[in-house]
């Protein structure tokens, strides 16, 4: 049984560039939500979608978007690239989304903005 | 969102120890979820252990016990008989809607 995958694993991007970061979700999960991982510090809650609807959202700018499909994957895709914007960024998916059951997470991918 | 509080940046603690690693948390909800999970080099989140707020015992997984004080808002995480494999990022977190992190605090076992 596969658990959550991320592509790619790492990145090089340049500011002002475009990225666009996948997520397949573990077998069975419905719930896909992303986080942002700086270094030295705790996940920040980006986004989670949920029946292809984002349904709930962390303080990110528009900069920041997503999309989930109807074999409930996802993609992350960020905008106008910062030097901030460099970070482990960690794909999570759960059955239901409520926020009271376990996450699963994907290994991340690593972004660097040059 | 709720707060998490982590004060213990790293910790030391030898081979076949206890460690007790502590997370305060901040929250008006009366229902909500405690979590504790696991980081390795690798980066990948490992769950560990789940405390419900309307749990009366405190859960157990393994090594890993959770030391729930709700009047305290305090979820410590107790790992008995460290072991190597055990040196990582350790984070606690808390629901309900998203997870919020705390800081982290990095353990390194000793041999």
């Amino acid at each position: 049984d596969a658990g959550v995958t991320q592509s790619p694993t790492h990145l090089i991007k340049t500011r002002g560039q475009q990225v666009t970061l996948r997520c397949s979700p573990k077998s069975g999960h419905d719930t896909v939500s992303w986080y942002q991982q700086a270094l030295g510090q705790g996940p920040q809650f980006i986004f989670q979608y949920y029946e292809e609807e984002e349904r709930q959202r962390g303080n990110f700018p528009d900069r920041f978007s997503g999309h989930q499909f109807p074999n409930y994957s996802s993609e992350l895709n960020v905008n106008a690239l910062l030097l901030g914007d460099s970070a482990l960024y960690l794909c999570a998916s759960s059955l239901g989304g409520t926020g009271m059951e376990k996450l699963f997470f994907g290994s991340g991918t690593q972004l660097s903005v040059l | 969102a709720q707060k998490i509080t982590q004060t213990q940046p790293g910790m030391f603690v030898q081979e076949k120890e206890a460690v007790t690693l502590d997370c305060t948390y901040d929250t008006s909800d009366q229902s909500y979820g405690l979590f504790w999970y696991k980081q390795p080099s690798s980066g990948e989140m490992i769950f560990l252990i789940y405390q419900g707020s309307y749990d009366e015992q405190n859960a157990t997984e393994g090594r890993y016990s959770l030391n729930f004080q709700k009047a305290r808002k305090s979820a410590n995480l107790v790992i008995s008989a460290s072991q190597l494999g055990d040196s990582a990022m350790y984070f606690c977190a808390s629901s309900p809607r998203e997870l919020s992190f705390g800081a982290g605090t990095t353990v390194t076992v000793r041999a």
